[in-house]
Parts: C-alpha cells; sequence; structure tokens
C-alpha cells in the first residue's frame, strides 16, 4: 500500500530557530514529491516541489532534500517565525498518477514560540 | 480572480440532510480534484476531472457522493444522506496539464453534520 509518514507529528520551537521535519514514503513507482504548507482552517499552499533526479530545492527559508534511493524527504526551516506556524504536509505522486491522485502525509504540527 | 474559489465556507445541517458545496477553479486549469480532510489528518483524494470527464475515483466516495463538472469549468460535490461521519473539510484543488502537475488549493469547506 502506498503511504507517506511524518515525523515528528507536532514541534515547538522559539522563534528564530531551525527546525527539520522528516517524510518517508512507500509509494512506487515514485514521481514526484511536494511539501505544502498548511494554516489553519485553510487550504494548503505549496513550499517545493522534487522530482526523483532532484535531491535538494529552496523556497527561501525553506529547504527540501530528497533521497529517491532511501525514500525519505526532509524539510528544513531556517531562522523561524511566528508565521510558520502551521501544519506542513509531505505529499507524494506515483508515475501513473502524476497529474491525478496525490497521497498526503499526516502533517507536522509546528509552533512557533516567541 | 486569481485562486481557487469555494462556497460555502462553513455549512452545518442535520443528519440525513443532503448538501452540495461548489468549486470554481483558476479559470486556465482543466484538471479539477476534490480531497477530504478530517481533524489532524492530511487530506484525502476523493476524485479529479480533466475537463468534464471525471477520470478516477476514491474508493471513499461512496454512492451517496457525486461530484459534476458540467461544462468543464466549475464543479459541485452533493453528499446525499449526510452522517456525521461525512464532518470535515473539503477541500477543493485545479491544475493545468504540464510538467508540474502543481495543484492549487482553495480555502475548503468545513462541513458540520449534526
Amino acid at each position: 500500500k502506498n503511504q507517506v509518514e511524518q515525523s515528528p507529528q507536532s514541534l515547538i520551537i522559539l522563534e528564530g530557530k531551525n527546525c527539520t521535519l522528516q517524510c518517508n514514503y512507500t509509494v512506487s513507482p515514485f514521481s514526484n514529491l511536494r511539501w505544502y504548507k498548511q494554516d489553519t482552517g485553510r487550504g494548503p499552499v505549496s513550499l517545493t516541489i522534487m522530482t526523483f533526479s532532484e535531491n535538494t530545492k529552496s523556497n527561501g527559508r525553506y529547504t527540501a532534500t530528497l533521497d529517491a534511493d532511501t525514500k525519505q524527504s526532509s524539510l528544513h526551516i531556517t531562522a523561524s517565525q511566528l508565521s510558520d506556524s502551521a501544519s506542513y504536509i509531505c505529499v507524494v505522486s506515483d508515475f501513473y498518477n502524476q497529474g491525478g491522485k496525490l497521497i498526503f502525509g499526516q502533517g507536522t504540527e509546528l509552533s512557533v514560540k516567541p | 480572480d486569481t485562486g481557487v474559489s469555494q462556497d460555502p465556507r462553513h455549512k452545518i445541517t442535520k443528519r440525513g440532510q443532503n448538501v452540495t458545496f461548489r468549486c470554481d477553479p483558476i479559470s486556465e486549469h482543466n484538471r479539477l480534484y476534490w480531497y477530504r480532510q478530517t481533524l489532524g489528518q492530511g487530506p484525502e483524494f476523493l476524485t479529479y476531472f480533466q475537463n468534464e470527464a471525471q477520470l478516477e475515483k476514491s474508493r471513499l466516495l461512496s454512492d451517496r457522493f457525486s461530484a459534476e463538472r458540467p461544462k468543464g469549468s466549475f464543479s459541485t460535490l452533493e453528499i446525499q444522506r449526510t452522517e456525521q461521519g461525512d464532518s470535515a473539510m473539503y477541500l477543493c484543488a485545479s491544475s493545468s496539464a504540464g510538467t508540474s502537475y502543481e495543484q492549487y488549493f482553495g480555502p475548503g469547506t468545513r462541513l458540520t453534520v449534526t
């Protein structure tokens, strides 16, 4: 069964600190991996999207890495801000559903405290 | 219009009633997706359309659920004989056929079945 697992489930950090969120997936054959940010009560917003040939991609203070061999990804947030408080969701699509169904992880709830 | 819109944003209904949600995608996008998200979980795929054709339906989409996209523009999701287990956030997303298949999400419709 294709699955996406994220850790930790929740995380509290102080403003200005860095943090790293983890994602493991079993989706095969793999097509691409995305990280989304979802504020409470809102729809997810895309941060990065990586294909199997990419191993790192940055978007401002967000840097995602991908190891397609071990089927692991991470999202690193640098110099956190209060507005980074949100759920961060790892999303994978398989080769046969590149334009269709996405498989979502359960999310990591990040809380940035002053 | 710069994003995906959904209407209503919130809906409270009594068990057994029918409800209908609307999604207006980004105007040039030919693909439209429906997802369901329960509290503390990532979104789960329900169905998607390319233009007016419904290309895939999840097993989650029981016979009480029906989705349409009659003219390949807006879409409706109807739930008949609602049950308390239907309480969730219903998210709509759209994309254009392209190499990244980036999906842009709407704000969601929060359904509460009492």
